[in-house]
């Protein structure tokens, strides 16, 4: 069936990197732009970063810029989020979601989160 | 990046109540603006793209309007099910920003 699959959370000391994974099984993977999105406990939604369907075009949010990386494997079907130097503030219920593309009023293609894994818990606590 | 804000923070209604949840952003975004459900424990639901297109699969009291920086969600005859939290998210541009939320709970 179609659906994403996160894994890799758990408790990870400050100053420590961790590995997440998203499988992707029931559609297309290679077609399709990818998000990451974080809630940290009793707070919002945060969006993290994308990767377009062939890995060409990558964004990031501000709070992971420079210390994350997002990256796709079309032989696993698996999608990937790379974080180093863990801070507190990166404890969260990390989300991947598949980015749906449609055209805006102005013809663009725009993406928005048609499906989402059920999510993997990332700690960071010494 | 454009900030969105969210307005109430949260409201209590009853069922068949009609709710609005406003969504503003600090600069123009065109339609570019999507609605999610959330509920505890849960990941997010798409209801609402391109500011006034409702997804696939969700119940017609759900509707979307607006443009520019100001959107509105409207639920007409509020559902048991519909007590949830719900964001705005723009994709306008990178990086994408949500809004903080509003929760609807029972009056």
């Amino acid at each position: 069936q179609v659906q994403l699959v996160e894994s890799g959370g758990g408790v990870v000391q400050p100053g420590r990197s961790l590995r997440l994974s998203c499988a992707v099984s029931g559609f297309t993977f290679s077609t399709y732009t990818m998000h990451w999105v974080r809630q940290a406990p009793g707070k919002g939604l945060e969006w993290v970063g994308m990767i377009s369907y062939d890995a060409s075009n990558k964004n990031y949010a501000d709070s992971v810029k420079g210390r994350s990386s997002i990256s796709r494997d079309h032989s696993k079907n698996t999608l990937f989020l790379e974080m180093d130097n863990l801070r507190q503030e990166d404890t969260a219920m990390y989300y991947c979601a598949r980015g749906m593309s449609y055209s805006d009023i102005s013809g663009f293609a725009r993406d928005a989160f048609d499906l989402w894994g059920q999510g993997t818990m990332v700690t960071v606590s010494s | 990046a454009i900030q969105m804000t969210q307005s109430p923070s949260s409201l209590s209604a009853s069922v068949g109540d009609r709710v609005t949840i406003t969504c503003r952003a600090s600069q123009a975004i065109t339609n570019d603006l999507t609605w999610y459900q959330q509920k505890p424990g849960k990941a997010p639901k798409l209801l609402i793209y391109g500011a006034s297109s409702l997804q696939s699969g969700v119940p017609s009291r759900f509707s979307g309007s607006g443009s520019d920086t100001d959107f509105t969600l409207t639920i007409t005859s509020l559902q048991p099910e519909d007590f949830a939290t719900y964001y705005c998210l723009q994709d306008y541009n990178y990086p994408f920003t949500f809004g903080p939320g509003t929760k609807v709970d029972l009056k």
